[in-house]
């Protein structure tokens, strides 16, 4: 079935180190991989994608990495800070039938930046 | 370009009653989602358009859960009648297609947050 497992649920880190988020997803046909950023009370927004034929994206100091063979991909902060605190999440893209695909989401993994 | 805007922003109504949500894309955006957030079962995918006609209704928990989109600028998610485990945040979400069958990053709007007392 359609299934994004994400990995950890929380993680906390020391300002100035490299924070790592994973998921995984259940179909090889997935192409479409966002992360997104939630504050406290505020809406998801979108960090960062990367699509199949691509195996890394960088920006900044946010970069994801996919490996379409075994199915994962990862969110990678590097020189964190504290205004990097939140909630993130990564989706993946199922393909549905006349060529459209909706998005998954993973649980979400709830960053805190410590000064 | 305001985003996508969803109203209201904050519900609180009682078990039994109807609710309307609504939301309105982002002008040219021809795909638009509805989602619900709890803290239990996270981002829940309920329904999507495109160009105004369902694509993808699967996730709409029950019958007592409608949406429609009667034009590109709006639409609306409907509970009828509301019971209190409905209680969440609901998000709209557009987007459009950036390549053959390539959609782009979704825009969230900032939600409406529903308790059912």
């Amino acid at each position: 079935g359609e299934n994004v497992e994400q990995h950890p649920s929380t993680l906390s880190v020391q300002e100035g180190d490299s924070a790592v988020i994973k998921c995984t997803y259940s179909d090889s046909a997935s192409n479409y991989f966002p992360w997104y950023k939630q504050e406290l009370g505020k809406r998801p927004q979108l960090i960062i994608d990367i699509r199949s034929n691509v195996g890394e994206k960088k920006d900044q100091r946010i970069a994801v990495t996919l490996n379409k063979t075994a199915k994962h991909f990862s969110l990678h902060i590097t020189e964190t800070q504290p205004e990097d605190s939140a909630v993130y999440f990564c989706a993946a893209s199922f393909p549905l039938s006349g060529g459209y695909n909706k998005l998954i989401f993973g649980a979400g993994t709830r960053l805190a930046v410590h000064p | 370009d305001a985003g996508v805007i969803q109203s209201p922003r904050h519900e609180v109504t009682e078990m039994g009653q109807e609710v309307t949500l609504r939301c309105k894309p982002i002008s040219g955006h021809d795909y638009l989602f509805w989602y619900r957030q709890t803290m239990m079962r996270g981002l829940e995918l309920l329904i999507y358009f495109n160009n105004n006609v369902p694509i993808d209704d699967s996730g709409m928990p029950e019958d007592r859960f409608s949406a429609k989109m009667p034009n590109a600028s709006f639409s609306t998610l409907k509970i009828q009648p509301s019971e209190p485990r409905d209680s969440a945040v609901y998000f709209c979400a557009s987007t459009t297609e950036v390549g053959v069958s390539a959609l782009g990053g979704y825009t969230f709007g900032s939600g409406t947050r529903l308790t059912v007392v």
